[in-house]
């Protein structure tokens, strides 16, 4: 299993340009969430989805769109892309279970730099 | 909303002292606090968790404690060794997935 991977590693935007960062686990887990990690700020979630076709909102959804048409993809969209979306940009996945122990697994990052 | 905050932001110790992190939360539904290592440049990793119905949880150095009553919990690191240098990220969440919230982070430093 490769486990968390997403796409790109790195990338450069310019103000008001679109981009798609790619998520996709093969694992068989049904909750999917995407993280931005700034500095001095911990991790925050922008958007989650619980299984296929179900998509929410985290705590800082604004500028960013997700969708999720199947269990093992899950791309986070800037429509149009702001300098304060300058950031590290981590997926995570795990087990749909009443035991909320389950691991939640990471993946391993796209630095995204909006100019 | 919940507001997980984490002391100390940055803590330097000898190689061999113990190390504790302390984290507040003030959601009283959160039932879920697994805390999270981060070496430079790479993805955070669950290093241990507890839920609201334990106390305390053990795992060879590492262990963490849990005070439902005030709201805080701790991650403590006996006989610190340098690969334990890292930043250490709390977190607390519920029952339901719409709440996951992070603290800002440790810093720690082990001296050899």
């Amino acid at each position: 299993n490769a486990g968390v991977t997403q796409t790109p590693k790195f990338h450069i935007l310019k103000t008001g340009q679109s981009m798609t960062l790619q998520c996709a686990q093969d694992m068989n887990h049904g909750y999917l969430s995407w993280y931005r990690q700034d500095p001095g700020m911990g991790l925050r979630r922008i958007h989650y989805s619980v299984a296929a076709g179900i998509t929410d909102k985290g705590e800082v959804p604004d500028g960013y769109n997700v969708s999720r048409s199947n269990t093992e993809d899950f791309p986070l969209r800037l429509e149009s892309a702001a300098p304060s979306q300058t950031s590290v940009y981590f997926c995570a996945s795990k087990l749909v279970t009443s035991d909320l122990t389950d691991t939640q697994y990471f993946g391993p990052g796209t630095r995204l730099t909006v100019l | 909303g919940e507001n997980v905050e984490q002391h100390p932001s940055t803590l330097s110790v000898q190689e061999g002292d113990s190390a504790v992190i302390k984290c507040t939360y003030s959601d009283s539904a959160s039932n879920y606090f697994p805390w999270y290592k981060q070496e430079l440049g790479k993805r955070p990793q669950l290093i241990i968790d507890i839920r609201s119905n334990v106390g305390e949880k053990k795992d060879q150095r590492i262990a963490v404690t849990l005070n439902k009553t005030a709201k805080h919990f701790s991650l403590h690191i006996t006989e610190t060794q340098p690969e334990d240098s890292a930043v250490y990220f709390c977190a607390a969440t519920g029952y339901n997935f719409n709440k996951f919230y992070f603290g800002s982070g440790t810093k720690l430093n082990v001296k050899p």
